[in-house]
């Protein structure tokens, strides 16, 4: 497809269950970034990839969250022992190379997954 | 103290009204600056972007830096119903980081 695209649209997960959330991104783009968007709230920054890499994980809250994109192009998020608190949208979004590579910092997002731990 | 404080509103303005939205922030390091918009259920898009301070202009759209007072904003001319949306502030700071800081988004409703 011609945009960012992140599968399930939705999860509902009982807590301490284990939840994965995939994205696409555009083809050619090198960078990928994981946000969560809590309800009222902007965007947070969680991990940042580029290629199969991840340079910047700072924005992990623990380490029940761990991301992988093993070959450059899909990413997986994973969350160990949700959290009701874990209850968010999250945001995957890419771009062509990236701040430090010379990007202006448009990232496209996909439509997000909205994960809700009951 | 948050890096990036915005009004959440909401602001509900009548069509064809100038609307302004701003964000402050913090961090002397933020020299990319971006406007994202974000519809109901979907992921933001980027409106604007500008590097370090000044004026930047596209179409109904403006945006305006002022890094001495640390202060952002976006004025939208006539503004159209399908501008009703969250207007999300972003910042990035110098030396490649790639983490963009939002703000927490305002809710503009523009009545037809």
């Amino acid at each position: 497809g011609a945009g960012v695209s992140q599968t399930p649209s939705n999860k509902v997960t009982e807590k301490g269950k284990y939840v994965e959330l995939r994205c696409d991104p555009i083809s050619g783009h090198t960078a990928l970034y994981w946000y969560r968007q809590s309800l009222g709230q902007g965007p947070e920054f969680l991990i940042y990839f580029q290629g199969t890499g991840a340079a910047d994980d700072s924005g992990l809250p623990n380490d029940r969250f761990f991301a992988v994109r093993p070959e450059g192009s899909v990413s997986t998020l994973k969350i160990q022992r949700t959290e009701r608190g874990d209850s968010a949208v999250y945001l995957c979004a890419s771009s062509l190379m990236g701040l430090a590579g010379g990007g202006t910092g448009e990232l496209f997002f996909g439509e997000g997954s909205r994960l809700t731990v009951l | 103290q948050k890096e990036v404080e915005q009004d959440p509103g909401p602001l509900s303005v009548p069509e064809g009204a100038i609307v302004s939205l701003n964000c402050t922030y913090s961090n002397s390091a933020f020299q990319y600056f971006m406007w994202y918009r974000q519809y109901s259920r979907k992921g933001p898009e980027l409106l604007m972007y500008t590097y370090s301070s000044g004026n930047k202009e596209d179409g109904r759209f403006t945006a305006q830096v002022d890094k001495s007072s640390k202060y952002i904003s976006l004025f939208i001319r006539d503004s159209q119903p399908s501008d009703s949306a969250t207007y999300l502030c972003a910042m990035s700071a110098q030396g490649g980081s790639e983490k963009l800081v939002f703000g927490k988004g305002t809710k503009l409703t523009v009545n037809p």
